[in-house]
């Protein structure tokens, strides 16, 4: 089946630890997003991509890293320096840049992440 | 930082109802409009999106909006047990980054038998 898949779906991590969350699509999509859900919140963009080894910014950057070797996966790490990690992480992927019909984003089931 | 606000809820209606969920932006130059539902626990889903300046049904869905208000909204026609979640309003500005939505906090939905 085509989608984007997230792993793992739970994950604890202890503090001081980083962790990798793998997010995995194979609709062919260029661009690929991270984005953080707090309960009660919206969501809220850390990482973005657009192309091969080219990523963004989003607006809560700060404790988090990604990469982009290849068009069908952007893991995102969860570094120490994330203080307040515990969220529920949405990977999501989107077309390109073309035609208003490319701006739909489409996510993965998401992936828990807890201090403990 | 563009703002998307959603009427607070929670909204619960009975079964057969219609609901009603609005949003409003801050950014006049946005281009696209797009309503997701979310269950608890689950990501979000994709019910509609619109880009231009009225009604748009899909089903029992019609989205609705108003560029010159800044407000677009989304109306469920004989509300379902099974349409009981998280509706969130998002907004691209096709300007500025692709693919960079801004979302609303949501309002929850209860449609109860």
């Amino acid at each position: 089946d085509g989608g984007i898949t997230q792993s793992p779906k739970y994950l604890f991590r202890k503090e001081g630890q980083n962790v990798t969350l793998s997010c995995e699509q194979n609709l062919n999509h260029d661009a690929m997003y991270w984005y953080r859900q707090d309960p009660g919140q919206g969501l809220r963009l850390i990482y973005y991509s657009q192309i091969v080894n080219d990523f963004q910014k989003g607006d809560i950057a700060e404790g988090y890293s990604v990469s982009r070797e290849k068009k069908e996966s952007f893991p995102l790490t969860v570094t120490s320096a994330q203080k307040n990690p515990t969220a529920f992480y949405l990977c999501a992927s989107q077309v390109g840049p073309d035609g208003s019909v490319a701006n739909t984003i489409y996510f993965g089931e998401g992936s828990w992440l807890t201090v403990v | 930082q563009k703002e998307v606000e959603q009427n607070s809820g929670p909204l619960s209606v009975p079964e057969g109802a219609i609901a009603s969920l609005n949003c409003t932006y801050s950014d006049r130059v946005s281009q696209s409009f797009f309503w997701y539902r979310q269950y608890s626990g689950k990501s979000p889903e994709l019910i509609m999106s619109i880009y231009s300046n009225g009604d748009k049904e899909d089903g029992r869905f019609t989205a609705q909006l108003n560029k010159a208000s800044q407000y677009v909204s989304l109306l469920i026609r004989d509300s379902q047990p099974s349409d009981s979640a998280t509706y969130l309003c998002a907004v691209n500005d096709r300007g500025s980054t692709l693919g960079r939505l801004y979302f609303g906090r949501g309002t929850q939905l209860t449609v109860w038998p």
